[in-house]
């Protein structure tokens, strides 16, 4: 079965300043992964997906991540944070169970943007 | 093109009691899966439906179950709720064939 490691538990960043929060997955066959935010009080949101392609994957809100097969990580960037990208942020693999095509998600990384 | 809706958006109930969470897939979406995620962590999944049947289960005992109507809308039950079972239950809805799973904004279930 996937798992998912994402290595901070919470990032404190300045406003303006780059971020960058990591996620490993568990597997080595081929994957496919997303990045989800969740804001206070809301559902989640899909910031980006990989399914195949170029491993630079571009989302929403100036966000994107690298897959990198080797390290099997998933790490997202931002150059550039504003006050709004205050949020929860999820990294999730998919993973067959049963027939079932679920997501399985990491802890979670708080980012915390300050003035 | 509407989202995936959810309702109720708040529920308490006591220990014991059963519940019935209600979900609307996105339009063209006859997938629906269902995650609870505890206060803290990252969502866990529960149960898919695709073409009214489940296909698919997580770690959850059978008071969990669920349905999917013909429209492609679900539903889930939880009977003799625990306190653990405190949490925000959320629905997904994908196309056919699709890993792409859509959130809806969920239902925060409380159980006193």
């Amino acid at each position: 079965a996937q798992s998912v490691t994402q290595l901070d538990s919470q990032v404190p960043v300045f406003e303006e300043a780059p971020v960058e929060l990591r996620c490993n997955y568990s597997s080595s066959v081929s994957v496919y992964l997303f990045w989800y935010v969740q804001y206070p009080n809301q559902g989640l949101q899909l910031l980006l997906k990989y399914l195949s392609g170029s491993t630079l994957v571009k989302g929403i809100n100036g966000f994107e991540a690298e897959f990198n097969k080797s390290q099997t990580s998933f790490h997202l960037r931002k150059p550039s944070v504003h006050i709004s990208d205050t949020a929860e942020y999820f990294c999730a693999v998919s993973d067959l169970l049963q027939g079932a095509q679920k997501l399985v998600f990491g802890q979670g990384t708080r980012l915390t943007i300050n003035p | 093109e509407t989202g995936v809706t959810q309702s109720p958006t708040h529920l308490i109930k006591t220990r014991g009691q059963q519940v019935t969470l209600r979900c609307s897939s996105q339009s063209g979406h006859n997938t629906v899966s269902w995650y609870q995620q505890a206060l803290g962590q990252g969502p866990q999944f529960i149960f898919q439906y695709y073409r009214e049947e489940e296909n698919g289960r997580g770690n959850f005992p059978p008071r969990f179950s669920g349905l999917q109507f013909p429209n492609y809308s679900s539903e889930l039950n939880v009977n003799a709720l625990e306190l653990d079972d405190s949490a925000l239950y959320l629905c997904a809805s994908s196309e056919p064939t699709r890993s792409t799973q859509y959130f809806g904004p969920g239902t925060r279930l409380t159980v006193l």
